[in-house]
């Protein structure tokens, strides 16, 4: 079964642009959760997307910004880039299974450098 | 706000030796305790999970060991090996926020052959 994938691997912008990143989760996995990573801060969970809906959102600027479309695939949109947003974007999906927890599946993630 | 606290940083363990991480968390209502393990270039894979009804997993050289009333947990690598050497994370999550979950800010461990 192929594992999670993220596009593009690497991206460079500039203070200002904006960016969308593009995850596919395992397939039948229906929850998507994309997680900000830089040194020092570990990961910070962004937002979960489940059956298109979303349905927990970290603590976040509204410059943040997600979607699920019907195939589980997700995208996050980050508007008006900030130097502070360079980071490593992971995208994690799981299967939910109605227990309080479910192991989550990790991408390779997005490496986003803003100039 | 950290809500769950990782040390050391950084760890430098010889071949063979004991690697020992702690975590810590404040929040009562996590139940889910899960370790990853990340290598360069690569996302996070689960590596073992605990949960607060037992005090102790092991999963062949990994051991978690759970301290409820502290709210400690931490992870022991066994006969640490130079391919352990990679950055370690501790997490928690709330069932109250599903798969929302709060890493600990992660330890890069160096296994000297």
């Amino acid at each position: 079964k192929a594992g999670v994938t993220q596009t593009p691997r690497y991206l460079i912008k500039t203070r200002g642009q904006q960016v969308t990143l593009s995850c596919s989760p395992i397939s039948g996995h229906r929850s998507v959760s994309w997680y900000q990573q830089t040194p020092g801060q570990g990961l910070q969970f962004l937002f979960e997307y489940f059956s298109e809906t979303q349905r927990n959102k970290g603590n976040f600027p509204g410059r943040f910004s997600g979607r699920q479309f019907s195939n589980s695939r997700s995208e996050m949109n980050v508007s008006t880039l900030e130097l502070g947003d360079s980071a490593l974007y992971l995208c994690a999906s799981s299967f939910p299974t109605g227990a309080s927890y479910n192991e989550q599946f990790f991408g390779p993630g997005t490496r986003l450098t803003v100039l | 706000q950290q809500q769950v606290k990782q040390s050391p940083q950084s760890l430098i363990v010889q071949k063979g030796g004991i690697s020992i991480i702690n975590c810590a968390y404040e929040n009562t209502a996590f139940d889910y305790f899960p370790w990853y393990q990340q290598f360069p270039g690569k996302g996070p894979a689960l590596l073992i999970a605990i949960r607060p009804d037992v005090s102790e997993k092991k999963e062949g050289r990994f051991t978690i060991s759970f301290n409820k009333s502290a709210k400690q947990f931490s992870l022991h690598i066994m006969d640490s090996q130079p391919g352990d050497s990679a950055t370690y994370f501790c997490a928690a999550s709330n069932p109250n926020t599903g798969n929302q979950f709060y890493f600990g800010t992660g330890t890069s461990l160096t296994v000297i052959p």
